[in-house]
């Protein structure tokens, strides 16, 4: 098992430009997170969905769109990109049944985003 | 508003201490709280979990403890080790929020030979 991927590692966009990251698991994980990290700060919860067709915004979703077609997928969309979007992004996955939220969530490696 | 704090400040510690980390957290009423270890440029990975009605949890080096009167656990590395020198997360889970994963912002742990 490949567990998250994410791909591209590192992008530099300009301002105003959009593009989307990518995220996919091979764990039949229902849940799946984005989340951002800037410099020495904590993670933010951008967008987070539960199943297929599912999503829902976290604390930071403003300037990003989601989508969840797919068990396995989940990309984030940049739409007009900001220099305060410069930030490393971390998708994550885990698995939750009948209402328990015990099991733990994996981490992709992680993009390295900078807006100029 | 929900509310996740742990020491802001990096914790430096002498090899073969006892390092405890902390996390508070306010209006929530978990039901599990979840501690992660964090590399620097890498994903953070999963280390403990706790459930409400459990007052500590145990794993090799590692101890956890959660008051949920006080509202806070509490992270133990015994025996510190120069590896154990990262960023610990904390994250509180259930009911309210169940779905969503909220990490505090860390503590940075540094272990000094």
């Amino acid at each position: 098992n490949a567990g998250v991927t994410q791909t591209p590692k590192f992008r530099i966009l300009k301002i105003g430009q959009s593009m989307t990251l990518q995220c996919t698991q091979d764990m039949n994980h229902n849940y799946m997170y984005w989340y951002r990290q800037d410099p020495g700060m904590g993670l933010k919860l951008i967008y987070y969905s539960v199943g297929a067709g599912i999503t829902d915004k976290g604390e930071v979703p403003n300037g990003y769109n989601v989508s969840r077609s797919t068990t396995e997928d989940f990309p984030l969309r940049l739409e007009l990109a900001a220099p305060s979007q410069t930030s490393v992004y971390f998708c994550a996955s885990s698995y939750s049944t009948g209402g328990m939220w015990n099991t733990e969530a994996f981490f992709g490696q992680g993009t390295r985003l900078t807006v100029v | 508003s929900q509310k996740i704090e742990q020491n802001s400040e990096a914790l430096n510690i002498q090899e073969g201490k006892t390092a405890t980390l902390t996390c508070n957290y306010t209006n929530y009423s978990p039901a599990y709280l979840q501690w992660y270890r964090q590399d620097p440029g890498r994903g953070p990975v999963f280390l403990l979990l706790i459930r409400e009605n459990e007052k500590e949890k145990r794993k090799e080096r590692l101890k956890v403890t959660f008051d949920t009167t006080l509202k806070q656990s509490l992270f133990h590395i015994t025996a510190s080790q120069p590896a154990d020198s990262a960023t610990y997360l904390c994250a509180p889970r259930g009911y309210s929020s169940a779905s969503k994963i909220i990490f505090g912002s860390g503590t940075r742990l540094s272990i000094r030979p």
